[in-house]
């Protein structure tokens, strides 16, 4: 059984729309949840951090974690072709140890 | 601040060699972690150092080792490479204390023919 699921895309949006990024992940004991960005032949990116339940707001992107659901959530407004990438949700595994998801693959088109 | 560096960024060796990737974390971080990423397995946490102590371990065969320098700088060795380790290896620099947020390197991509 996976720890971190995601839906591998692709998800397709149109540009100014918003995407929707979704990861479920089956530890219960799980404190720290992490959303990063990975351009095809770069490295992930930390985009957004999250540890309490509810909502977290930075710029355009929104995380959301509901802890009793095992949920997390991604949020991007006013999606732009450059926001096109993969999305990896990662769940604390202990000692700074990252458990990933095989990521979401987004296409914003013009 | 200077980001996370990775060196060699590619390297190429043959089967049953051993190699060894280098890591310099973010100044004043002290933790690094390791991690393979491959298209079929994705990303796989290899080990974490912490003031020179391995404080977690993944899913790895004994041939996959680390270690970290008083500097904060890590290394990885891989000794009797096989094809399947063809990947990218990443390390991701951290405070080493709190909620763990991690900054990655640019990676190594590492080809075993």
């Amino acid at each position: 059984q996976k720890e971190v699921e995601q839906n591998s895309g692709p998800l397709s949006v149109p540009e100014g729309a918003i995407a929707s990024l979704n990861c479920t992940y089956s530890d219960r004991v799980s404190q720290s949840f992490f959303w990063y960005r990975q351009y095809s032949g770069k490295s992930p990116e930390l985009i957004m951090s999250i540890y309490s339940n509810g909502d977290k707001e930075d710029g355009r992107f929104t995380a959301q974690l509901n802890k009793a659901s095992q949920y997390v959530s991604l949020l991007i407004r006013d999606s732009q072709p450059s926001d096109s990438a993969t999305y990896l949700c990662a769940v604390s595994g202990g000692y700074n140890k990252l458990i990933f998801g095989a990521g979401t693959r987004l296409a914003v088109h013009p | 601040k200077a980001g996370v560096t990775q060196t060699p960024r590619y390297l190429i060796k043959t089967r049953g060699q051993q190699v060894t990737l280098s890591c310099s974390p973010i100044s004043g971080h002290r933790s690094v972690s390791w991690y393979q990423q491959t298209p079929g397995q994705g990303l796989q946490f290899l080990f974490e150092y912490f003031s020179e102590t391995q404080r977690n371990k993944g899913n790895f065969p004994g041939r996959f080792s680390g270690r970290q320098f008083s500097n904060s700088r890590s290394e990885m060795n891989v000794s009797t490479l096989e094809l399947g380790d063809s990947a990218l290896y990443l390390c991701a620099s951290s405070l080493g204390r709190g909620r763990g947020e991690q900054y990655f390197g640019p990676g190594t991509r590492l080809t075993v023919t």
